[in-house]
């Protein structure tokens, strides 16, 4: 079966640009996580999302990010005026069960968001 | 969010046994510790997953102490394919829908 997908594989956008990245997880997966790797940086956690409900947004960076998923499938990740410091990587990664279930998560190749 | 650390990086040899170890003081308590791996340009891929003691797989093994404060991934035997950054990765007690994944510890194996 196919695994996690995300697109764009990589974005380059202008300052001040708004940006949606996608995410398709692996089907029946209920629970869907974001992570942000910056260049050379570890993972940060940005949200996670049990069915259609992230239950704490406090993880996205500013109020300039936002996540939602629908139909407890795909997601999307928006940052609006989009600014240098927000290049990374975009991961996100499903599992069956969500955090205190400990589950294997499986990741996506990533978004690679450059902001010129 | 409680900080979770690794060494930077280890140097080992082919065939040699590694152990990674993971500082995580502030894990939460029903949370499990999981073990990633990851290389360049790609997503992190499972390696191994345990709550207390001792579990090993075909690939791992991690011990975890009874305080659950620290974990220490086991790797028998590398190989050059195993040259990667290694990541744990656990909940976070003061925030119950948070996670947080280690500093990452970059092995390099050579022949």
């Amino acid at each position: 079966g196919a695994g996690v997908s995300q697109s764009p594989s990589n974005k380059v956008t202008e300052k001040g640009k708004d940006v949606e990245l996608r995410c398709d997880p692996i089907s029946g997966h209920t629970a869907l996580y974001w992570y942000r790797q910056s260049l050379g940086q570890g993972l940060e956690f940005l949200i996670y999302f049990q069915g259609n409900s992230a239950p704490d947004k406090s993880g996205l960076p500013s109020d300039r990010f936002s996540a939602e998923r629908t139909g407890g499938s795909v997601s999307t990740l928006t940052i609006q005026r989009t600014q240098q410091e927000d290049s990374a990587v975009y991961l996100c990664a499903s599992s069956q069960i969500g955090l205190a279930g400990g589950p294997e998560q499986y990741f996506g190749p990533g978004t690679r968001l450059t902001v010129t | 969010l409680a900080k979770t650390t690794q060494p930077i990086s280890m140097d080992s040899y082919e065939g040699q046994e590694v152990n990674i170890t993971c500082s995580h003081n502030n894990i939460a308590t029903n949370d499990y510790i999981t073990w990633y791996q990851q290389f360049p340009s790609q997503g992190p891929r499972f390696i191994i997953q345990g709550y207390k003691t001792k579990v090993t797989n075909e690939v791992a093994s991690l011990f975890i102490p009874a305080d659950r404060k620290s974990s220490t991934l086991s790797l028998p035997r590398v190989s050059l394919s195993d040259t990667a950054v290694y990541y744990c990765l656990v909940g976070d007690r003061g925030a119950t829908n948070k996670l947080i994944f280690g500093t990452g510890t970059l092995l390099a194996v050579q022949p």
